[in-house]
């Protein structure tokens, strides 16, 4: 069966440090991987996309990028934090195809200070 | 771009109450999902309606489209407290190359009082 995986789960960065978010899914091939993040109390907002390795697409400009460098990780990152990036960040995936439900991770909570 | 209101954004019942989320959109929809998240989780996948005035039940959730494919509904029956958390509509956009695209509505957040 599939899995995702997302880590850490809680992180306290200060305003302007880096940031790297890792996600990995285990038990299928070439997934769609989405960014999602989640203000406190609020929807989801997509943030990055991709099909396949190396293909990422931005939904919103930001001081966020996203990498795939293989197949089933997806790598959420910033040079320099900024508060409004305090929130929950989603990692999913799903299958190729019209339809095709989202499989989201445990999620990771950020606090910027 | 294309966007769903759903209403209400909170409500709270006593436990033995009915509830009912509704999702509306000024366009048609191809399909829509639901999701669930409880508090502090991560949003987890219900249902998907694709047919006109489509009618989905697991359980006490009953699940409709409308038959103009622009609003849908969520109908719990006789909540519990195990119903608590946010619910969320999602139409989807499929573009080529394989994209599937989730539209995610506001969320209405389920309290239920015992």
């Amino acid at each position: 069966s599939q899995t995702i995986h997302q880590w850490p789960a809680t992180l306290v960065q200060p305003v302007g440090s880096p940031l790297s978010l890792e996600c990995t899914v285990e038990g299928t091939s070439n997934p769609n991987l989405y960014w999602y993040r989640q203000a406190a109390g609020r929807g989801l907002q997509l943030l990055f996309y991709s099909v396949g390795i190396g293909q990422i697409s931005s939904e919103v400009p930001q001081n966020l990028s996203a990498s795939r460098p293989q197949d089933r990780q997806f790598i959420l990152s910033s040079k320099k934090l900024l508060l409004s990036d305090s929130g929950f960040y989603l990692c999913a995936w799903s299958v190729p195809g019209p339809g095709s439900p989202l499989h989201f991770g445990n999620g990771t909570r950020l606090t910027v200070t | 771009g294309q966007q769903v209101m759903q209403i209400p954004q909170y409500q709270h019942v006593q436990e033995g109450e009915d509830f009912t989320t509704y999702c509306n959109s000024s366009t048609t929809l191809s399909n829509i999902q639901w999701y669930k998240q409880r508090p502090g989780g991560h949003p987890v996948f219900l249902i998907q309606l694709v047919k006109s005035g489509e009618v989905k039940k697991q359980k006490r959730l009953t699940f409709q489209f409308g038959e103009a494919k622009k609003n849908s509904s969520l109908h719990i029956t006789a909540t519990q407290t195990t119903d608590v958390g946010t619910y969320f509509c999602a139409p989807s956009l499929f573009f080529s190359g394989g994209y599937n695209k989730l539209i995610f509505g506001a969320g209405t957040r389920l309290a239920v009082h015992p």
